[in-house]
């Protein structure tokens, strides 16, 4: 079964706009980690949260999590047209051994 | 340079053809994997390896096979393609030691059957 599960599915924003991403999920992690994939791409590994933590920074990007709710959030402040691409959470647990368990990502788009 | 490669990029098959993707990477990564992206939708693991001579099944069945001779190279192969195919394959690595288990993915193989 789906482990990861994104929320909003699509996002249309303005240049300068912030942009939100929420990931929720079922089972106990080892880490959450968010991908980015323009079209018809590979994934690029963009920030990772281990389970202990509550609130990553990187660059433009910050991550939450709350493991008592089971979700993260991924937002992008100042957004640029080039952060357009869909936007993933992939899941580590110690069950799924060295597996991660991708979510269905969310589509961003930002307009100039 | 430190990366991972796949070929062909884009295939467009006639069913009953047996293919081979190709994935290199030369980040001396001991962990493999490919996964399976049908458009706008989520990834499924479909085979990984954790060192030369190791591959195991993923999450999601698939018809392909797998092997694993070079630390470097980790082809998928499907001895008889089928219009049920047609997909993105992605290939990944990541470290071994590593307990984050960060994986660097290639850019895709495009695989249409007709």
């Amino acid at each position: 079964s789906q482990q990861g599960e994104e929320d909003p599915q699509a996002l249309s924003i303005q240049e300068g706009e912030n942009a939100t991403m929420n990931c929720s999920y079922k089972t106990s992690i080892n880490n959450l980690q968010w991908y980015r994939q323009n079209s018809g791409r590979g994934l690029v590994h963009l920030i990772l949260i281990r389970s202990n933590e509550r609130e990553k920074h990187s660059g433009r990007l910050r991550v939450t999590l709350d493991t008592s709710k089971k979700s993260s959030s991924l937002l992008i402040t100042a957004s640029r047209a080039a952060d357009t691409a869909s936007y993933f959470c992939a899941t580590h647990t110690n069950q799924a051994g060295t597996a991660l368990i991708f979510g269905k990502g969310t589509t961003l788009s930002v307009s100039s | 340079e430190a990366d991972i490669y796949q070929t062909p990029r884009y295939l467009v098959i006639g069913t009953g053809k047996k293919i081979t993707l190709e994935c290199s990477q030369t980040m001396g990564h001991d962990k493999m994997y490919w996964y399976q992206q049908d458009p706008g939708m989520e990834l499924h693991l479909i085979h990984y390896s954790y060192g030369v001579n190791s591959t195991e099944k993923g999450d999601l069945s698939s018809e392909s096979t797998v092997s694993r001779i070079r630390t470097e190279h980790f082809p998928l192969t499907l001895e008889s393609a089928r219009p049920s195919h047609t997909s993105q394959y992605l290939c990944a690595s990541s470290e071994l030691a590593a307990s984050y288990n960060e994986q660097f993915f290639g850019p895709g193989t495009r695989l249409t059957v007709l």
